[in-house]
């Protein structure tokens, strides 16, 4: 079965710092790999995704993420936070049948201005 | 930019009481999901259909749940007899036919009381 950790409950971290969210991911095969946005009140964004090809992937906001084969993961970065960046970030894995994603228990990131 | 949509924003309700929640897929889409986040937890799968009948469902879709796509443009959620464990954050989500990411709507707050 599909499993996601996201080891950090809460990051807080300073306007213009570079951020790092961890995600590691359990499953057969080669998943197909997710990062979601939600900010206060809003629904789930995307943000990037990986299906195959080039391990790094470019997404909206100025994010990335990097596939991981031999660690299982698929860490989410970004150079310079902005305020606007503070928002809960879930990591989704999903098979390649399409069907349902699981979802990482997510990280809530704070940005100090 | 197309947007699944999603109504009530919110919705109240008493225990044992019916509620239906509605949700308006992308109109190209072809693969419709449910998914629903308890306070502070994860975003967990609840049912996914598609041409016309449910794929997949998990051990929380029992029988007091159950979808419906009425009219080729809605795609609903009924809880037969509500819960006080079913108040969560309610989200719809649906896909194409060939690209895996899903699409959320901004969900439903469901409080029972």
């Amino acid at each position: 079965a599909q499993s996601v950790t996201q080891p950090d409950i809460h990051i807080t971290v300073s306007e213009g710092a570079s951020l790092e969210l961890r995600c590691n991911y359990s499953y057969g095969a080669t998943p197909y790999l997710f990062w979601y946005v939600q900010s206060p009140g809003q629904g789930l964004q995307l943000l990037l995704k990986y299906f195959s090809g080039d391990t790094l992937v470019q997404g909206i906001k100025g994010f990335e993420a990097e596939f991981k084969r031999s660690q299982s993961s698929f860490n989410l970065r970004k150079p310079s936070v902005h305020w606007s960046d503070a928002a809960e970030y879930f990591c989704a894995v999903g098979a390649p049948d399409g069907q349902n994603f699981v979802f990482g228990p997510g990280t809530r990131l704070s940005v100090l201005p | 930019e197309p947007e699944v949509t999603q109504t009530p924003s919110h919705q109240v309700t008493q225990m044992g009481q019916e509620v239906i929640l509605r949700c308006v897929p992308i109109s190209n889409h072809l693969y419709f999901y449910w998914y629903r986040q308890i306070l502070g937890q994860k975003v967990e799968f609840l049912v996914s259909f598609y041409n016309n009948e449910i794929s997949e469902k998990s051990e929380i879709f029992d029988d007091q749940f159950s979808v419906e796509r009425p009219d080729g443009s809605n795609f609903t959620l009924k809880i037969r007899s509500t819960k006080l464990e079913d108040s969560a954050m309610y989200f719809c989500a649906s896909r194409t036919g060939r690209a895996y990411e899903q699409y959320f709507g901004p969900g439903t707050r469901l409080t029972v009381t």
